[in-house]
């Protein structure tokens, strides 16, 4: 059975960093391009960034380049998003996906970020 | 404001057909196929359609999907009180290089 289950949501004050995590089982992960999505409370998906199988390749959308980076340990079955120079804009519930473009998408139940002081 | 145009809302009675659209430009859906998602707030969104117009297993084939050109759209035939939920329209952008969603349209059944 596929699995993604996000970790390492939490508060954090303006300014601070946090690292998500999502670990996969049930499928050949170094296989699959893996995603984070993100929904901020009241408002629509958005895409914010993906990783190709063997990590070689990594795009984000404009609004967390240079403060987010992704990546992925393939022993460990498990991609990461490392957060920096959090915003209250960055408040949200960050979902992993498997392969959102494919007829293979698979998504976790996603994990929260608030960002407060 | 998203990429990708939804219809913030759409509804219907039990039994009818509701169709929702996403209209895009040439560098997201005129190039690229599209993906539909049901999603209740909190929970994994599903998919319903990929490649505009395919059905995964499992999904009813009251779905079905289309596109033309640099819009697309998804139709529920049969609305079933289950099919209450926001539905997202996604694909690829080549001049963003990012993914893009629509900005989701909330499916109510009377």
């Amino acid at each position: 059975e596929v699995q993604l289950v996000e970790a390492g949501g939490g508060l954090v004050q303006p300014g601070g960093s946090l690292r998500l995590s999502c670990a996969a089982s049930g499928f050949s992960f170094s296989g699959y391009w893996m995603h984070w999505v993100r929904q901020a409370p009241g408002e629509g998906l958005v895409w914010v960034s993906h990783i190709n199988g063997d990590g070689s390749t990594t795009n984000y959308a404009g609004s967390v380049k240079g403060r987010f980076t992704i990546s992925r340990d393939n022993a460990k079955n498990t991609v990461y998003l490392q957060m920096n120079s959090l915003g209250a804009e960055d408040t949200a519930l960050y979902y992993c996906s498997r392969d959102p473009y494919s007829a293979s998408a698979y998504w976790g139940q996603g994990t929260l970020v608030t960002v407060s002081s | 404001q998203s990429v990708l145009t939804q219809p913030p809302s759409a509804s219907g009675t039990p039994g009818q057909r509701v169709t929702i659209s996403c209209s895009g430009s040439s560098s997201n859906i005129g190039s690229h196929s599209i993906y539909w998602y049901q999603h209740l707030p909190g929970t994994a969104p599903r998919l319903v359609i990929y490649e505009s117009n395919q059905r995964p297993s499992g999904v009813p084939d009251r779905f079905s999907g289309s596109k033309s050109g640099t819009s697309a759209s998804l139709a529920i035939s049969g609305l079933r009180s289950e099919d209450e939920a926001d539905y997202y329209c996604s694909t690829w952008d080549d001049s963003l290089n990012a993914g893009v969603f629509g900005g989701g349209t909330k499916v109510t059944v009377l």
